[in-house]
């Protein structure tokens, strides 16, 4: 069965840094979804891609957020100045062209920034 | 606001025993509600959708508008049941895929030999 795949598992970085998160969605999905969940709290949505554009962002996804759909089967999620606060586990999701909105998730990636 | 609340962190049962997990939800619109899990070391999965009405691993959860509620349940529960269960909301109705999904806390079942 076909799954959303991300890498890395586990990313330390240092607080000012940039990083990449990497996912592959499912291969005829054509929604992507970023979502962030900190230790302790809700799951909570970051950004929703589209058709090569971002169809809904939230309040969290300031200017030091981006996303990226570079080829036909990455979806990166940029932080380029990374804070203390953005330690988390950041999930990346794909749904198919539907009218159900069941989304498939990756197994996330940890980001820890010292 | 778009809220869904899950009052309790953790629901601790014997094996055998029945189970609910409540779900409350804050739309004015028409909510679409999901019920995932997520088993220890494992990806966030669909367990159950109010669309679709079915029993999954023993699992049913109905809709009712007049409480705003998606209470999950299971009239035995198993100790395979065991994980962390989270309700979600996706509004915007049935409009298509990309409607984010807004999630409770999380509910943490432990089902005991």
């Amino acid at each position: 069965e076909p799954e959303v795949t991300q890498t890395p598992s586990h990313q330390v970085t240092q607080m000012g840094q940039e990083v990449i998160l990497r996912c592959v969605p499912i291969s005829n999905h054509l929604y992507f979804y970023w979502y962030r969940q900190i230790l302790g709290q809700k799951v909570e949505f970051l950004v929703s891609f589209y058709n090569n554009e971002i169809s809904e962002k939230s309040e969290i996804f300031d200017d030091q957020f981006s996303v990226e759909r570079p080829d036909g089967s990455n979806f990166t999620l940029k932080i380029r100045s990374t804070k203390l606060e953005d330690s988390a586990m950041y999930f990346c999701a794909s749904s198919e062209v539907t009218s159900s909105n069941e989304q498939f998730f990756g197994p996330g990636t940890r980001l820890t920034v010292l | 606001a778009q809220r869904v609340t899950q009052p309790e962190k953790l629901l601790s049962v014997f094996k055998g025993a029945p189970v609910e997990l409540k779900c409350n939800y804050s739309y004015s619109g028409s909510p679409e509600l999901f019920w995932y899990v997520q088993y220890s070391r494992q990806r966030l999965q669909l367990l159950l959708r109010h669309i679709s009405r079915e029993s999954i691993k023993g699992f049913t959860a109905d809709l009712n508008k007049g409480e705003t509620s998606f209470h999950l349940k299971k009239p035995f529960a198993q100790e395979e049941d065991s994980a962390m269960y989270y309700c979600a909301l996706s509004a915007g109705g049935f409009s298509g895929g990309y409607n984010k999904l807004i999630f409770g806390a999380g509910t943490r079942l432990a089902v005991h030999p």
